[in-house]
């Protein structure tokens, strides 16, 4: 299957300074997906996408952060006001929905606040 | 609420060796499994699922796991490890059924593994 390509591969960013990871999916999927992994932790769910709203956050998803698809076929995290905690890598993942459980995962955005 | 548990963190075998990783999982039906391989600064990679049907469930990379009800396990096996098999592996559980519509994925905390050659 195609790839999940993700943009940066790597971003720096200063403390408070707003963050927007990108990910190219292919336009005619339905489910999207952002998951982060802190360095030497395990990969945590953060939100589900799908038919252009969000489906699930979890409680990592608060205010900060935000998604959207603003012309169909990117797909963007935005994070408001970074903090250190922020620093990990974020995988944007597509799905077809149930029977494509097992989706693909972007190669990641490694995020490094300071 | 589900969870995997990968009671090794780190695993050393030689190369042409067997292996097997060890996932539990806790939840309240028979989930969907999955395992994935993390190479250092990649994405994550699907090795193989399992939905239903034949427990024992064969993957890319001669990988293969085998679904035991009885011990909620999904352990990952090889029966000749290669070098380029030393990677982080992950075991993941998601719900059969989400009303949300949302499919995601709960981990395990990863399994590295060495390769002696």
């Amino acid at each position: 299957e195609p790839e999940v390509t993700q943009t940066p591969s790597h971003q720096v960013t200063q403390m408070g300074q707003e963050v927007i990871l990108r990910c190219v999916p292919i336009s005619n999927h339905l489910y999207f997906y952002w998951y982060r992994q802190i360095l030497g932790q395990k990969v945590e769910f953060l939100v589900s996408f799908y038919n252009n709203e969000i489906s699930e956050k979890s409680e990592i998803f608060d205010d900060q952060f935000s998604v959207e698809r603003p012309d169909g076929s990117n797909f963007t995290l935005k994070i408001r006001s970074t903090k250190l905690e922020d620093s990990a890598m974020y995988f944007c993942a597509r799905g077809l929905g149930q029977e494509n459980y097992g989706y693909t995962f972007g190669s990641g955005t490694r995020l490094t606040v300071v | 609420a589900q969870s995997v548990t990968q009671p090794d963190i780190h695993i050393t075998v030689s190369e042409g060796a067997s292996l097997e990783l060890r996932c539990n999982y806790s939840y309240g039906a028979t989930p969907y499994l999955f395992w994935y391989v993390q190479s250092p600064g990649q994405g994550l990679q699907l090795l193989l699922k399992y939905f239903s049907g034949d427990t024992l469930v064969q993957g890319i990379k001669g990988f293969e796991a085998e679904f035991k009800r009885s011990q909620s396990s999904f352990n990952l096996r090889k029966p000749s490890v290669h070098w380029s098999d030393a990677a982080e592996y992950f075991c993941a559980v998601a719900p059969t059924y989400s009303g949300a519509g949302s499919y995601q994925l709960t981990f395990g905390k990863g399994t590295k593994l060495s390769v002696i050659p």
